[in-house]
């Protein structure tokens, strides 16, 4: 079935220092794949989102890279501060196009 | 949490009994989504609703249902908790497809 992979699990980094989560996804008609960002008792906050006709998108520190032929997408997050701590998830859209399948989260710790 | 709340935020159940929990939202967007949060699970979509009386299941929907009677709220039952239902769970809305934005969630406890 539809599935997203994500790694790591956690990942430690020191305060400036950048940090890359990874996805791949399974189904090759996916064409929205947004990145997640949940702080400890709330709810998951969209941060950044890039659709199949784009490679790459940036906003600030963050950065999406996709690459399609491989089926994977990566979340980048350049000069890291205590307050980039979180849960992170990634997403694609399932085959219908209806709604997202999330990877399993990755714990980012940033560290003083 | 873009105009969607969700109540309770915390009940406590016991097995066999049913339970309901609330979304609502003041965005009028069409899509309503219901997913249930677990440890080394992530997040599973239960059931979602495309308009006001149009749901469809998503990968975990058994032992759950539906309704949406009004374009602001969005009602997922538990006909009959049960322990493996103790969860977080957490509405979404979406004017489309694809931007999704989450409530606050609510934590569910079935003893």
């Amino acid at each position: 079935g539809e599935n997203v992979e994500q790694h790591p699990s956690t990942l430690s980094v020191q305060e400036g220092d950048s940090a890359v989560i990874k996805c791949t996804y399974s189904d090759s008609a996916s064409n929205y794949f947004p990145w997640y960002k949940q702080e400890l008792g709330k709810g998951p906050q969209l941060i950044i989102d890039i659709r199949s006709n784009v490679g790459e998108k940036k906003d600030q520190r963050i950065a999406v890279t996709l690459n399609k032929t491989a089926k994977h997408f990566s979340l980048h997050i350049t000069e890291t501060q205590p307050e980039d701590s979180a849960v992170y998830f990634c997403a694609a859209h399932n085959q219908a196009g209806t709604a997202l399948i999330f990877g399993k989260g990755t714990t980012l710790s940033v560290s003083s | 949490d873009a105009g969607i709340t969700q109540s309770p935020r915390h009940k406590v159940t016991e097995t066999g009994t049913p339970v309901t929990l609330r979304c609502h939202q003041t965005e009028n967007h069409r899509y309503m989504y219901w997913y249930r949060q677990d440890p080394g699970h992530g997040l599973r979509l239960i059931h979602y609703s495309y308009g006001v009386k149009d749901t469809d299941k998503g990968e975990v929907s058994d032992g759950y249902s539906v309704s949406r009677s009004k374009t602001e709220d969005f009602l997922l039952t538990l006909e009959s908790a049960t322990s493996s239902q103790t969860s977080v769970y957490f509405c979404a809305i979406a004017s489309d497809t694809y931007e999704q934005y989450f409530g606050p969630g609510t934590r569910l406890t079935v003893t």
